[in-house]
């Protein structure tokens, strides 16, 4: 069965600083790699998904994340961070006929 | 709005009581999924139903059951409730049997407060 990791539980970063949130899976194959974002007291929300195609994809507020087959990695970018991405981000890996499976999560602080 | 509908958005309930959670899902969507999301577990699945089926378990107690009716909404039971059930419970919905392709979609959960 797959399995994802997500090795940082918290990340501060400076507003207008880029951002890169790891992620790592463990799959035979490649995946469907997902990732969503929670704001506080709400339910998650998808911000990306890849299946094939060009590794580089984009997704919604900015975000973007990069498949590396090679280092078994999906990780999220944001060039520059905004207060408001302030929130927590989970990654999330789908494979075979088994539902997804969803990472720790990473809390991301933004100071002003 | 996400399309997944989660009644009721809060819930304060006494110890040793049962309450039942309401989760209607996106338009065309058939499988539902349950999570319970607290500080010290994170975000634990709990059931998964598709086309009235369960189809995946995961970390649900005994005391907790859920089922998807014909019209596909699902309801998950919790009953002789603890302090430590505090928790807020999702819904999330995906059109097959794996969200594979499309991922997700959840509702704004909600909250229960066991005092």
């Amino acid at each position: 069965a797959q399995s994802v990791t997500q090795p940082d539980i918290h990340i501060t970063v400076s507003e207008g600083a880029s951002l890169e949130l790891r992620c790592n899976y463990s799959y035979g194959a490649t995946p469907y790699l997902f990732w969503y974002v929670q704001s506080p007291g709400q339910g998650l929300q998808l911000l990306l998904k890849y299946f094939s195609g060009d590794t580089l994809v984009q997704g919604i507020k900015g975000f973007e994340a990069e498949f590396k087959r090679s280092q078994s990695s999906f990780n999220l970018r944001k060039p520059s961070v905004h207060w408001s991405d302030a929130a927590e981000y989970f990654c999330a890996v789908g494979a075979g006929g088994n539902k997804l499976v969803f990472g720790a999560g990473t809390i991301l602080r933004v100071k002003s | 709005d996400s399309g997944v509908t989660q009644t009721p958005k809060h819930l304060i309930t006494a110890t040793g009581q049962r309450v039942t959670l309401r989760c209607s899902p996106r338009s065309g969507d058939l499988s539902v999924y349950w999570y319970q999301q607290s500080l010290d577990q994170g975000l634990q699945f709990l059931i998964q139903y598709y086309n009235g089926e369960e189809r995946a378990k995961g970390n649900i107690l005994e005391r907790f059951s859920a089922q998807q009716f014909p019209d596909l909404h699902s309801e998950l039971n919790l009953s002789s409730l603890e302090l430590g059930d505090s928790a807020l419970y999702f819904c999330a919905s995906s059109v097959d049997r794996t969200g594979n392709r499309n991922g997700y979609t959840f509702g704004s959960g909600t909250r229960l407060t066991v005092v």
